[in-house]
């Protein structure tokens, strides 16, 4: 079974500049995650879908960042413009539903994002 | 959310039994216990979870006090590969979110 990949692995950008990160979810999984993880912290959930519906986003720096999960699969997670504080690994996971509390998560290697 | 407490750091020898202990005193009656882990980079993966009784799989074991305010992931033979940050996280039955803290840091010596 293919797991939940992302793009890009890496990212260098100067402050104010934007840029985007892409996750494809385990197949027939209908809850996609993203996370922020700050070196030396455990992740931090920006943002949760349902299907191509947002369910939780009380953490995501709205003035900024942007999400969206068009036709409920693919999603993406754009910064615009980034501060030098968004340097972090950004992590998608997807999981099936039924009761959250059971539900595993499953995560993507990340993507490293450096603001200079 | 409840929060649970972890030390920051343990140490095993590889083929020894380690176990990692996780302090939940406001854990709620419907709160799960869930166990990740995160090697080097790379993102996390689920480990184990349980609600009452002890629980084992391929991986661990999970041992959960009777009064459930603690809890211990066993890793029966440790192994190089299992060098990681361990999260202990506690999840409400319909609450969606995983809430990690900083975790264990686990080194395994040769």
């Amino acid at each position: 079974e293919a797991g939940v990949a992302q793009s890009p692995r890496y990212k260098i950008i100067e402050k104010r500049q934007s840029v985007a990160f892409w996750c494809n979810p385990i197949s027939g999984h209908a809850t996609l995650y993203w996370y922020q993880q700050i070196l030396g912290q455990g992740p931090k959930l920006l943002i949760q879908f349902q299907n191509n519906g947002v369910v939780d986003d009380s953490q995501l720096p709205k003035d900024r960042f942007s999400a969206e999960r068009l036709k409920g699969v693919d999603s993406t997670l754009k910064i615009q413009p980034a501060k030098l504080e968004d340097s972090a690994v950004y992590l998608c996971a997807s999981s099936t539903t039924g009761i959250p509390a059971k539900n595993i998560q499953y995560f993507g290697a990340g993507t490293r994002l450096s603001v200079l | 959310d409840a929060k649970t407490t972890q030390p920051n750091s343990m140490e095993s020898n590889e083929e020894e039994p380690v176990h990692l202990p996780c302090n939940h005193s406001t854990i709620s009656g419907t709160d799960y216990i869930h166990w990740y882990r995160q090697l080097p980079s790379q993102g996390p993966e689920y480990v184990i979870h349980g609600l009452t009784s002890n629980v084992n799989n391929r991986m661990a074991s999970l041992a959960i006090a009777e009064d459930r305010k603690s809890s211990t992931l066993i890793l029966h033979r440790a192994t190089l590969r299992d060098a990681a940050v361990y999260y202990c996280i506690l999840r409400m039955e319909y609450g969606n979110k995983l809430v990690f803290g900083a975790g264990t840091i686990l080194r395994v010596k040769s």
